[in-house]
């Protein structure tokens, strides 16, 4: 059974970094792309950013590039977004997305990032 | 990039009546391979995203067979034939044929 599990979510302050994780199982991680999508408060599911089956090729959202990168590591079955530079208006909860053939197939349970002065 | 536009955005339903959502795309979804890659995801309070339709109309494992989904290039619908209790919350259209992948607003589903 495939799992995704968010680690790495909490309070920061505005400029501050976070890492957020995700554990994968279940799955040939190294065969599939994987996403972050996040969802603020009152607001839609909104896409983040990606990562390449063997993590050579990464984009973001033009709201976070430069400030978040996303890494993983197939040895450990695992995706990272290391996010910098936070601003309040990054304050969301992040999904761990599998995309699979026929397009974001698992999420995650989701974990929560609060960015407050 | 693609922009997904659901209405209506609220959708207040008495318990065992259809309900009907409909997403547009600024673009059509069909991709060069043939495939239309249009799915919608239920998001319950408190829980993560849940894929219910991929490729427009093919409902995912588990998912009841109330939810259909149809349309083709940019006009799309789910539909949900007897709105049950568990299906409030929010529905979404998104679309995976151009980059980046794009959601609509989101569709709240409510029990009168």
């Amino acid at each position: 059974e495939v799992h995704l599990v968010e680690s790495g979510g909490g309070f920061a302050q505005p400029g501050g970094s976070l890492r957020l994780s995700c554990a994968a199982s279940g799955f040939p991680f190294g065969n599939y792309w994987m996403h972050w999508v996040r969802r603020a408060p009152g607001k839609g599911l909104v896409w983040v950013s990606d990562v390449s089956q063997d993590g050579s090729r990464t984009s973001s959202a033009d709201s976070v590039k430069g400030r978040f990168t996303m890494s993983r590591d197939n040895a450990k079955n695992t995706v990272y977004l290391q996010m910098d530079s936070l601003r309040v208006e990054d304050t969301a909860v992040y999904f761990c997305v599998r995309d699979g053939p026929d397009i974001y197939d698992y999420w995650g349970q989701g974990t929560l990032v609060t960015v407050s002065s | 990039d693609v922009v997904m536009t659901q209405s209506p955005l609220s959708l207040p339903v008495s318990l065992g009546q259809p309900a009907s959502i409909s997403c547009r795309s600024s673009q059509s979804l069909e991709h060069s391979g043939g495939d239309t890659y249009l799915s919608w995801f239920h998001q319950r309070p408190g829980q993560s995203p849940r894929r219910l339709i991929y490729k427009v109309s093919n409902r995912d494992s588990g998912v009841p067979d109330r939810f259909s989904g149809s349309g083709s290039g940019t006009d799309f619908t789910l539909k949900i034939s007897r709105v049950e209790a568990e299906d409030l919350g929010f529905f979404y259209c998104m679309q995976g044929t151009h980059w980046p992948r794009t959601f609509g607003q989101g569709t709240k589903v409510e029990i009168k």
